[in-house]
C-alpha cells in the first residue's frame, strides 16, 4: 500500500513533442503527489506539485493531471526541449504524521533535438 | 535562500570504516529528512526530524546507522562498520510549515565502499 509505480522506465521524445509520465498509487491516504527532476550527480528539484481536491495544475510547460477515482496521476510535458532530458520522479505523501515521501522507481527522459 | 547544503560531495572508504555526512537545510527549516537512492531507483526514505527531535525511523535505518540535529540546525548522518551495500547517494531534505509540502533537497554525499 505504501507503493508508488511509476511508467515508463524511460521515454524518447522529438523536440517540440509531448512528454507524459505516469504513476499509481494504492494508499488512498497519501494527499500530496509532486513531481521532481535530477540531473546526474544533482540532487532531485520539485518540478510542481498537486493536491487531491484539484484534477489539474499547470505551470509552464509542466502539467499534472489526477485522477483520484482512478489513483492515478501523470506529468505533462509540453514542447519538450533537449534541456528536459533528465529522470523524473513522482512521489506521495501523507497528509498527517512525518510526510515523508514515497518516490516512484523513476523515468528517464531524452529528448531528442 | 541559499539552498540544502551537504558536505561532502562524495566519500570514498574502505569497507568497515565509520563515516558521518552533514546536512545543512534551508535555515527556517523546522523539518530535515533523509533518504538514500541508489542507481537507477528513487529515493528511499530514511529518517525525519523536526526541529532537534527524530520522530520516524526507516526499517532501512540499522543500527549501524544514527542521525543526529543539535539544536534543530544542521543534521549529521553516520554509518559506522560500512558494508559494500551502503553504497549510494545519500540525500538531505528540508521542508518548513505545519502541513505537507515541498521538501527542498540538497545534490547529496554520494558514498563509494571499497
Amino acid at each position: 500500500q505504501q507503493q508508488v509505480k511509476q511508467s515508463p522506465q524511460s521515454l524518447i521524445v522529438q523536440k517540440g513533442g509531448i512528454s507524459i509520465i505516469n504513476c499509481a498509487y494504492e494508499n488512498t491516504a497519501f494527499d500530496y503527489f509532486p513531481w521532481y527532476q535530477q540531473f546526474p550527480g544533482k540532487g532531485p528539484a520539485l518540478l510542481i506539485a498537486i493536491r487531491p481536491d484539484v484534477s489539474e495544475k499547470k505551470e509552464g510547460r509542466f502539467t499534472i493531471s489526477f485522477n483520484k477515482s482512478a489513483k492515478q496521476f501523470s506529468l505533462h510535458i509540453m514542447d519538450s526541449q533537449p534541456g528536459d532530458s533528465a529522470t523524473y520522479f513522482c512521489a506521495a505523501s501523507r497528509g498527517s504524521g512525518t510526510y515523508k515521501y514515497i518516490f516512484g522507481t523513476g523515468t528517464r527522459l531524452k529528448v531528442l533535438a | 535562500d541559499t539552498g540544502v547544503s551537504q558536505d561532502p560531495r562524495h566519500k570514498i572508504t574502505k569497507r568497515g570504516q565509520n563515516v558521518t555526512f552533514r546536512c545543512d537545510p534551508i535555515s527556517e527549516h523546522n523539518r530535515l529528512y533523509w533518504y538514500r537512492q541508489t542507481l537507477g531507483q528513487g529515493p528511499e526514505f530514511l529518517t525525519y526530524f523536526q526541529n532537534e527531535a527524530q520522530l520516524e525511523k526507516s526499517r532501512l535505518l540499522s543500527d549501524r546507522f544514527s542521525a543526529e540535529r543539535p539544536k534543530g540546525s544542521f543534521s549529521t548522518l553516520e554509518i559506522q562498520r560500512t558494508e559494500q551495500g551502503d553504497s549510494a547517494m545519500y540525500l538531505c531534505a528540508s521542508s518548513d510549515g505545519m502541513s505537507v509540502g515541498p521538501q527542498h533537497f540538497g545534490d547529496g554525499t554520494r558514498l563509494s565502499i571499497l
